[in-house]
C-alpha cells in the first residue's frame, strides 16, 4: 500500500526565517507525482507545487519550492521568507500516473509562524 | 475562472438519515474525486468519477456512493448514516485524467447527530 509520512506533527518558524516541512513516501510505482497543499483553518485545500517522478529540476512556485530526491524517496517543502499567512496545516500528497488522480495524503504538518 | 464549489458548506443530519453532497468542478474539468477529512483518519480517499465513469474508489463501505453528470458536476450521497461519518468532505477537480495538478473545493462539514 502507498505510505506517505509527515514525521512533524507540528512546527514553529520565526517570520521571516526559512522552514522546510519534511515528506517521505514508499512507492514502487514507475511514475507518478508529489503533490503539496495548504490547509488554513477554513478548511480549503491549496494547492501549492506539485513534482514529476521524471521531472529533472526541483519544483518552484515563488516562496515554495520542493527538495525532491527520489532515491531517498522524499519530497521536502521548503518555505522561504515564511509570513504570518503561511500558518496552516501542510499536507504532502501522491498520485500515482497509472491510478487516475487519486491522491494519497501524509498525516499533515502544523505550521505555526511566529512575529 | 470560477474555482470548485461545494454545497452545502455545513450540513447537520440525524443518524439513519440519507444526504447528498454536491461538487461543481473548474470548467473544462473533466475528473473530479472526493475525500472524506476526519481528525483521527486524516485524509481518506472515496472515489474519482472521470467523464461520468467511476474510475477509483477507496476503501469505504457501500453507503457511500456517487456520479457525475454530463457537465461534469458530480455528487455523492450517504445513506444512513452513521455518527462516524461526522466529517470534512472535499471535493477535487482535475483536468486530466492522470498525474494533474488537483485543485479543491472549500469543503462540506456534515455533522451526524
Amino acid at each position: 500500500a502507498q505510505k506517505i509520512t509527515q514525521t512533524q506533527p507540528g512546527m514553529f518558524v520565526q517570520e521571516k526565517e526559512a522552514v522546510t516541512l519534511d515528506c517521505t513516501y514508499d512507492t514502487s510505482d514507475p511514475s507518478y507525482g508529489l503533490f503539496w497543499y495548504k490547509q488554513p483553518s477554513s478548511g480549503e485545500m491549496i494547492f501549492l507545487i506539485y513534482q514529476g517522478s521524471y521531472d529533472q529540476q526541483n519544483a518552484t512556485e515563488g516562496r515554495y519550492s520542493l527538495n525532491f530526491q527520489k532515491a531517498r524517496k522524499s519530497a521536502n517543502l521548503v518555505i522561504s521568507a515564511s509570513q504570518l499567512g503561511d500558518s496552516a496545516m501542510y499536507f504532502c500528497a501522491k498520485a500515482s500516473n497509472n491510478a487516475g488522480n487519486m491522491l494519497t495524503f501524509g498525516g499533515g504538518t502544523r505550521l505555526m509562524v511566529k512575529p | 475562472k470560477a474555482g470548485v464549489t461545494q454545497t452545502p458548506r455545513y450540513l447537520i443530519k440525524t443518524r439513519g438519515q440519507q444526504v447528498t453532497l454536491s461538487c461543481s468542478p473548474i470548467s473544462g474539468h473533466r475528473s473530479v474525486s472526493w475525500y472524506q477529512q476526519t481528525p483521527g483518519q486524516g485524509l481518506q480517499f472515496l472515489f474519482e468519477y472521470f467523464s461520468e465513469t467511476q474510475r477509483n474508489k477507496g476503501n469505504f463501505p457501500g453507503r457511500f456512493s456517487g456520479r457525475q453528470f454530463s457537465n461534469s458536476r458530480s455528487e455523492m450521497n450517504v445513506s444512513t448514516l452513521e455518527l462516524g461519518d461526522s466529517a470534512l468532505y472535499l471535493c477535487a477537480s482535475s483536468w486530466g485524467d492522470s498525474g494533474y495538478e488537483q485543485y479543491f473545493g472549500p469543503g462540506t462539514r456534515l455533522t451526524v447527530t
